[in-house]
């Protein structure tokens, strides 16, 4: 059965003070993995998708890896505004249904 | 261009009501999800359409239903609705089935149910 873990449940950094957020996955056929951010009260919002072992993305501070069995999320020299919860998702088989974990909450403080 | 837009965004209905749900994809995306989503956990696959089809469905009762039409919007309906089925349901939208395609969300619509 496919699933997806993702640790810490909750994360506190300072500002400037660059973490990791985990995701591993068990998964049959993988076509691609996600990361997703969502604010309070808002919808998942679009960060990454990785396809490939080995493969790695960037956007601003935020920079998402993918091995066979996870994938890290890395915050460097967070601000307040990277608060959120950030949510990882597998996608196989063959429809679009995206699996996910239970996400991580990022609280940045100044 | 309007991303995925859902109505209504806030409602409150008591048990054994009836709920609709309403989505309108991005323009030109063919499938249309929903997910469930509990407060504090990831969002729950429910059902995809594509082509006004059912091409996936989740682990969900038969008090779930939906359907697409012809202009690619789609409703879902929760029937004889219980204490649990309180979430936020979002609608998400992408281009096809094949490949690693990208689900748009909606920012959902907040039920809770008394």
């Amino acid at each position: 059965e496919d699933q997806v873990t993702q640790s810490p449940e909750a994360l506190r950094l300072q500002e400037g003070e660059s973490s990791s957020l985990n995701c591993s996955y068990t998964v049959s056929g993988l076509r691609g993995l996600f990361w997703y951010r969502q604010d309070p009260g808002k919808g998942p919002e679009f960060l990454f998708t990785l396809y490939s072992a080995g493969e790695e993305k960037e956007k601003e501070r935020l920079k998402a890896t993918l091995t066979k069995k996870e994938s890290f999320l890395h915050i460097t020299a967070p601000k307040p505004e990277d608060s959120a919860t950030y949510l990882c998702a597998v996608q196989s088989g063959a429809t679009n249904k995206l699996i996910f974990g239970t996400g991580t909450l990022l609280a940045v403080q100044p | 261009d309007a991303g995925v837009t859902q109505s209504p965004t806030h409602l409150i209905k008591t048990r054994g009501q009836h709920v609709t749900l309403r989505c309108s994809p991005i323009s030109g995306h063919k499938s249309v999800s929903w997910y469930q989503q509990v407060l504090g956990q990831g969002p729950q696959f429910i059902f995809q359409y594509y082509e006004k089809e059912e091409r996936g469905r989740g682990n969900f009762p038969d008090r779930f239903s939906a359907r697409q039409f012809p202009n690619y919007s789609s409703e879902l309906n929760v029937n004889a609705l219980l204490l649990g089925d309180s979430a936020l349901y979002l609608c998400a939208s992408s281009l096809g089935l094949t490949g690693a395609n990208v689900l748009t969300f909606g920012a959902g619509s907040r039920l809770t149910v008394l």
